[in-house]
């Protein structure tokens, strides 16, 4: 099975500068990629597929690209409700699989 | 809308079986294959399995191979998963999410199931 790696584990950064997260996959999954923002006591919430198409009503500052084995996803200017965890998830072939997640703070 | 409403939270002992449900609303529900993923406390999300509403086909996770069955009603328009042999390790909670295109679109709340003696 495919491995997802995400880094960094956590990311602190202040209201209105750009975050980044990266995911790496441990074989090539082309642009068959997913973003996920999950809030405390609620259900991951789909940001971005086919590794950079924003889902309906995600708003314009999340961004994500890369493709075969690297990919990221920015927040170009922070907001305090993008406090969440992020995971990445490849939907390459079965079974598909999760990063570990990137936890990111407000500075 | 799309809507995914999935049933209560769970109490089980290490052996038994728990089923969940997840009431789809607001689209054909047998256009579209239905995922099962589930979240241990402090862990990654993790996928079980998937059921092509239309036909019943299913693949599962090899993790899961033999305790996992996935199935749907659709005249209920309601998808099913069902664990067996539940040990400690089990304790998730368990997610239903609507494919589009393979990515996971649409999730429903989260059903806790909880494994204790």
């Amino acid at each position: 099975e495919i491995v997802m790696t995400q880094s960094p584990a956590t990311l602190s950064v202040s209201p209105g500068e750009r975050a980044t997260l990266s995911c790496r996959a441990s074989q090539s999954v082309s642009s068959h990629l997913a973003w996920y923002q999950q809030k405390p006591g609620q259900a991951p919430r789909l940001l971005i597929s086919g590794a950079s198409t924003r889902a309906t009503g995600i708003p314009a500052r999340f961004s994500g690209s890369g493709s075969g084995t690297e990919f990221t996803l920015t927040i170009s200017s922070l907001q305090s409700e993008d406090v969440a965890v992020y995971y990445c998830q490849h939907y390459n072939n079965w079974p598909y699989t999760f990063g570990q997640g990137t936890k990111l703070e407000i500075k | 809308q799309v809507q995914l409403v999935q049933s209560g939270a769970e109490v089980k002992k290490p052996g038994a079986s728990v089923k969940v449900s997840c009431k789809a609303s607001g689209y054909t529900f047998t256009s579209y294959p239905m995922h099962w993923v589930r979240q241990a406390p402090g862990q990654r999300l993790e996928w079980l399995g998937w059921i092509n509403a239309g036909n019943g086909n299913t693949k599962y996770s090899q993790r899961f191979q033999g305790r996992v069955t996935i199935s749907r009603d659709t005249s209920a328009t309601t998808a099913y998963m069902e664990l067996s042999g539940l040990r400690s390790e089990d304790t998730a909670v368990y997610y239903c999410a609507r494919d589009q295109l393979w990515f996971l679109a649409y999730w429903g709340q989260g059903t806790l199931v909880t494994v204790s003696s």
